[in-house]
């Protein structure tokens, strides 16, 4: 499993409030990402780091912030939650797959905005 | 616009068929493709990568690889009700492989 956890698994919350979602590495990779994922559209990357305090954003970033103050976390802010932002998040960090490296995500948070 | 595209699916096959999930990619500069196999409710999970022309066979799946055509394949032999998962297919950006590129996914139903 990549040594990856996701905080909380699973949040019901509302529109206009704010979230944020936690994603935990034990094994010191230096990129991690965040990626959402809705019916028909496949995952979509939000943003991603490769390194503390270094992020860039991906194809889907408006809504969402990100922090990395240590190696092992991750964090993603709603700032005002909106029934758009209602989908399944994943986090991953790039890891060894032979030659090269690829991804390997975390079990994900679904999270709904009533 | 750099884009993976999937077989849409859904993909029905009995059990014991051979499943042939296939995938496109239009970024030419993509070396390493990666599939993915992913249960309802779960996480992706990283099944097969190539990233030479040709075939790679691991137990069942075969994963075919043509850059001259863009193209991805995964086969499945003597596929079983647990192989029923969506396939996501991804490429690398420009040989890049800090990211990739998702396809939308194809989803297979293996029936008993």
């Amino acid at each position: 499993d990549a040594g990856i956890t996701q905080s909380p698994r699973h949040k019901v919350t509302e529109t206009g409030t704010p979230v944020t979602l936690r994603c935990h590495q034990t094994e010191n990779h230096r990129y991690m990402y965040w990626y959402r994922q809705d019916p028909g559209h496949g995952l979509r990357l939000i943003h991603y780091s490769y390194g503390v305090k270094d992020t860039d954003k991906g194809e889907v970033s408006d809504g969402y912030s990100v922090s990395r103050s240590k190696t092992e976390d991750f964090l993603l802010t709603l700032e005002s939650a909106t029934s758009s932002q209602t989908s399944v998040y994943f986090c991953a960090i790039l890891g060894s797959s032979g030659p090269t490296d690829t991804q390997y995500f975390g079990p994900g948070t679904r999270l709904t905005v009533l | 616009q750099k884009e993976v595209e999937q077989n849409s699916g859904p993909l029905s096959v009995p059990e014991g068929a051979i499943a042939s999930l296939n995938c496109t990619y239009s970024d030419r500069g993509s070396q390493s493709f990666f599939w993915y196999r992913q249960y309802s409710g779960k996480s992706p999970e990283l099944i097969m990568s190539i990233y030479s022309n040709g075939d790679k066979e691991d137990g069942r799946f075969t994963a075919q690889l043509n850059k001259a055509s863009q193209y991805v394949s995964l086969l499945i032999r003597d596929s079983q009700p647990s192989d029923s998962a969506t396939y996501l297919c991804a490429g690398d950006s420009g040989g890049s492989n800090y990211k990739l590129t998702f396809g939308k996914g194809t989803l297979l139903t293996v029936n008993p």
